[in-house]
């Protein structure tokens, strides 16, 4: 069974630029989330799909960042414009139902690096 | 909103030492609980979880978690750790369908 896919793995971009990363979950799970990872921390949650609907977005910073997974597979989450503190990991995520009641499984992670 | 908190930052220890990984979250209602591990160079993955039942809950790789829901617990244990363990570790909570929270992780370094 192929595993949550994520690209780009790196990222380098400057201030006030845009980015936008993109996730394939696994096959068949309903649940896609978003989590951000800065150095020495947890990951945290930002959003959280059911299907092509948003289940929690509370700690999504909206005037900068967006996503979106339009046909209830792929996501794509946005950042613009990029500042400093935006220098993070950004995991995804699939489950196959909603999140208190399965396992999640990780992808690999986007690390992305603002100058 | 709730939180969760984890004792160690960084723990070392020798193999055949027994591990204990503390983890206290500030939540009232009903939880579910986690342990996720990430190991070097993989991606984070599923260690145990308890939703309801035997508060005693034992994962992958002998690794065994305690529910003590009076002091708002789930401390992780090994009663002998391996080269193999080093690794990153999250406690997590939910608290429903939503709102994960994960801790800020406790790095594990066995040495040989």
């Amino acid at each position: 069974e192929a595993g949550v896919a994520q690209s780009p793995r790196y990222k380098i971009i400057e201030k006030r630029q845009s980015v936008a990363f993109w996730c394939n979950p696994i096959s068949g799970h309903a649940t896609l989330y978003w989590y951000q990872q800065i150095l020495g921390q947890g990951p945290k949650l930002l959003i959280q799909f059911q299907n092509n609907g948003v289940v929690d977005d509370s700690q999504l910073p909206k005037d900068r960042f967006s996503a979106e997974r339009l046909k209830g597979v792929d996501s794509t989450l946005k950042i613009q414009p990029a500042k400093l503190e935006d220098s993070a990991v950004y995991l995804c995520a699939s489950s196959p139902g909603l999140a208190g009641l399965h396992e999640q499984f990780f992808g690999p992670g986007t690390r992305l690096t603002v100058l | 909103a709730q939180s969760v908190s984890q004792h160690n930052h960084h723990v070392i220890l020798s193999e055949a030492a027994s591990l204990e990984l503390g983890c206290n979250y500030s939540y009232g209602g009903t939880v579910n609980l986690f342990w996720y591990v990430q190991y070097p160079g993989q991606h984070l993955q599923l260690l145990l979880k308890y939703f309801s039942g035997d508060p005693l809950v034992k994962g992958i790789k002998g690794f065994e978690a305690e529910f003590i829901k009076s002091k708002f617990s789930f401390n992780l244990r090994k009663p002998s750790v391996q080269w193999s363990d080093t690794a990153e570790y999250f406690c997590a909570v939910n608290a429903g369908w939503s709102d994960m929270r994960f801790g800020a992780g406790t790095r594990l370094t066995v040495k040989p």
